[in-house]
């Protein structure tokens, strides 16, 4: 059974920073792996979409990696800003379904 | 760009009567589906429909619960006899095939008394 887990699951830090939230995944028989962005009570907005055979995305300021053989992959945000506050979510998709990580909730200080 | 609308927003109903939870996938996309979201939970697997038919499905989705596409656009979730533990954020996304990405609808909230 395929289970999905982000470290870690809060964090804080100062604005302008670099950081990376972590995604581990036990079953490495995936199509691809997504991850997403939840605000508080809001829907989920998707940001990058790895494929199985890819290493990594990158859209803007997010950079997403990806290795699949280990079963992990790591999202990287340059230069954070507070409006990158919010709960991410790391999701693998296989067999028609995503299975979702509790996420890591983000909190950039002004 | 085009979105997964959800309706309603918001819905309020008392254990034991009959819900259905409407989306409107985007529109070139052939598979559909259903997840849910228990207050500070994660978000799990319900359902997922392609060619008018569940391929896929999660333990949580029994016999209480069923999926329709009633009409080219919409994609219906039904909870027959709603229960407490029904309450959640209800998400219907929808995707162009299996391995794509899934886009998602902003979710109704469901409250069972």
């Amino acid at each position: 059974k395929q289970e999905v887990t982000q470290i870690p699951a809060a964090l804080s830090v100062p604005e302008g920073e670099n950081l990376v939230l972590n995604c581990s995944f036990t079953d490495s028989a995936i199509y691809n792996l997504q991850w997403f962005r939840q605000d508080p009570g809001k829907g989920l907005t998707s940001l990058l979409l790895i494929q199985s055979s890819q290493r990594e995305q990158t859209s803007g300021r997010l950079n997403a990696s990806l290795d699949k053989s280990s079963g992990r992959s790591t999202l990287y945000i340059a230069a954070s800003q507070p409006g990158d506050s919010a709960t991410y979510l790391c999701a693998v998709n296989k067999d028609d379904k995503i299975i979702f990580g509790k996420g890591t909730r983000l909190h950039i200080l002004p | 760009e085009p979105e997964v609308t959800q309706t309603p927003s918001h819905q309020v109903t008392q254990m034991g009567q009959e819900v259905i939870l409407r989306c409107v996938p985007i529109s070139n996309h052939l598979y559909f589906y259903w997840y849910r979201q228990i207050l500070g939970q994660k978000v799990e697997f319900l359902v997922s429909f392609y060619n008018n038919e569940i391929s896929e499905k999660s333990e949580i989705f029994d016999d209480q619960f069923s999926v329709e596409r009633p009409d080219g656009s919409n994609f219906t979730l039904k909870i027959r006899s709603t229960k407490l533990e029904d309450s959640a954020m209800y998400f219907c996304a929808s995707s162009e095939m299996g391995y794509t990405a899934q886009y998602f609808g902003p979710g109704t909230r469901l409250l069972v008394l």
